[in-house]
């Protein structure tokens, strides 16, 4: 059974620093690539990062660019997003997802449950 | 960036048919992805590909994309399907981006 399970969420101060963790199972987490997906307080699911199988290839959002780096460790089946600088506005539900790609697109087919990331002084 | 417009709410008695649209420049164009999401729960893959399936979603799901609209038909409406809905495709244009739309409340009356 696929699982992911997120962690490292809570408060912190603008400007602040926070590290998330994601401990996937249940697959070979070193062929897939994975994501981070965010959701504020009673809005919609913003996409945040991007990292392939072998972290050749990474990508951001232009809201988290210069400030978050997302990383993997396949050693350790684990995923992590490192984040910098926050602001009010990056306060949400961080939901790390893994990645099907196919034919011309990629989609989630797997969701963690999610950590809360709370930035207020 | 490329943007996804989709109505706020749909509002279906049980056992008659929902439609959730999801508005896109060209978007028949794209692969387009369907999630559902419960409150205090996170996302569910319930159509991919445009009108495909993942095991265990029921076949009352189906998609359609044509044009510059794309749709999520939920027919038969049950209760558990009073849920939000959120269209997505892959923007390989724009720094390989993941593009969520608005997101549709859907309420069983």
């Amino acid at each position: 059974e696929v699982q992911l399970v997120e962690s490292g969420g809570g408060l912190v101060k603008p400007g602040g620093s926070l590290r998330l963790s994601c401990a996937a199972s249940g697959f070979t987490f070193s062929s897939y690539s994975m994501n981070w997906v965010r959701q504020a307080p009673g809005k919609g699911l913003e996409w945040v990062s991007s990292i392939s199988s072998s972290s050749s290839y990474i990508y951001y959002a232009d809201s988290v660019k210069g400030r978050f780096t997302i990383s993997r460790d396949n050693a350790k089946n684990s995923l992590y997003l490192q984040m910098n600088s926050l602001r009010a506005e990056d306060t949400a539900v961080y939901y790390c997802a893994r990645v099907r790609v196919g034919d011309g697109s990629c989609y989630f087919d797997y969701w963690g449950q999610g950590t809360l990331v709370t930035v207020s002084s | 960036s490329y943007v996804l417009t989709q109505p706020p709410s749909v509002s279906v008695a049980p056992g008659k048919t929902a439609r959730i649209t999801c508005g896109g420049n060209n978007i028949g164009s794209k692969s387009v992805h369907w999630y559902q999401q419960k409150p205090g729960q996170a996302p569910v893959l319930v159509i991919y590909y445009d009108s495909d399936r993942p095991s265990g979603i029921p076949e009352r799901f189906s998609g359609s994309n044509s044009g510059n609209t794309a749709t999520l038909t939920i027919s038969r409406v049950e209760a558990g399907d009073e849920a939000d809905y959120y269209c997505q495709v892959w923007d390989s244009s724009s720094d390989h981006s993941y593009v969520f739309g608005t997101g549709t409340k859907v309420t069983v009356l």
